[in-house]
């Protein structure tokens, strides 16, 4: 059965304290992984697409990375305005209508 | 550009009353969807339509019906509402199947 896990399910950091929040995910073929933010009360706003074991992508103070099993969103020096929930979805190879989507990271960082 | 848009914000029904969800998307793409998001899950799929004239099942359709008026709305129906459609609906569009999903602002749902 195809699943995406997320952990932890919540995260507090200090203001300046990196972290990395972990997507795991077990699909019978994997044709991309996609990380979006989430606000309180606001649609999931996309971050990143990776579509292969090794593949990397950056944007301000976030990194995203994909293995055969995992994807990690790596926060660096994080910033209050970076509080939010983080969802990881992944779709499935010959299901590319269905995104699978984890529960969440709830992400606060304290100033 | 607004992206994509859903009308009302909010709705509070009673049970067995109906009423359609609405949303337009300004970015010429091919496909939307419609989600809904429930505490403690992850979103999951109600129905989405692949193109202009063609729509499909997704993981939860019980209960909803959808329509996909032109190549910018598609609107989701709820014919006889029910405590369980007690939920956070969110409406998506992408370039096709194989793209990331841009995501309305969501309308929230409460049914009595």
């Amino acid at each position: 059965e195809d699943q995406v896990t997320q952990s932890p399910e919540a995260l507090r950091l200090q203001e300046g304290e990196s972290s990395s929040l972990n997507c795991s995910y077990t699909v019978s073929g994997l044709r991309g992984l996609f990380w979006y933010r989430q606000d309180p009360g606001k649609g999931p706003e996309f971050l990143f697409t990776l579509y292969s074991a090794g593949e990397e992508k950056e944007k301000e103070r976030l990194k995203a990375t994909l293995t055969k099993k995992e994807s990690f969103l790596h926060i660096t020096a994080p910033k209050p305005e970076d509080s939010a929930t983080y969802l990881c979805a992944v779709q499935v190879l010959l299901q590319s209508n269905q995104f699978y989507f984890g529960t969440g990271t709830s992400l606060t960082v304290i100033p | 550009n607004a992206g994509v848009t859903q009308t009302p914000k909010f709705q509070v029904l009673k049970t067995g009353q109906s009423m359609t969800l609405q949303c337009a998307q300004d970015m010429n793409h091919n496909s939307m969807y419609w989600y809904r998001q429930d505490p403690g899950m992850g979103l999951r799929l109600i129905y989405y339509s692949a193109s202009e004239g063609t729509t499909d099942k997704g993981e939860v359709p019980n209960g909803y019906n959808v329509s996909r008026l032109n190549k910018r709305e598609f609107s989701l129906r709820l014919e006889s509402a029910a405590p369980s459609q007690t939920s956070v609906y969110f409406c998506a569009s992408s370039r096709n199947q194989k793209y990331e999903q841009y995501f309305g602002p969501g309308t929230r749902l409460t049914v009595t």
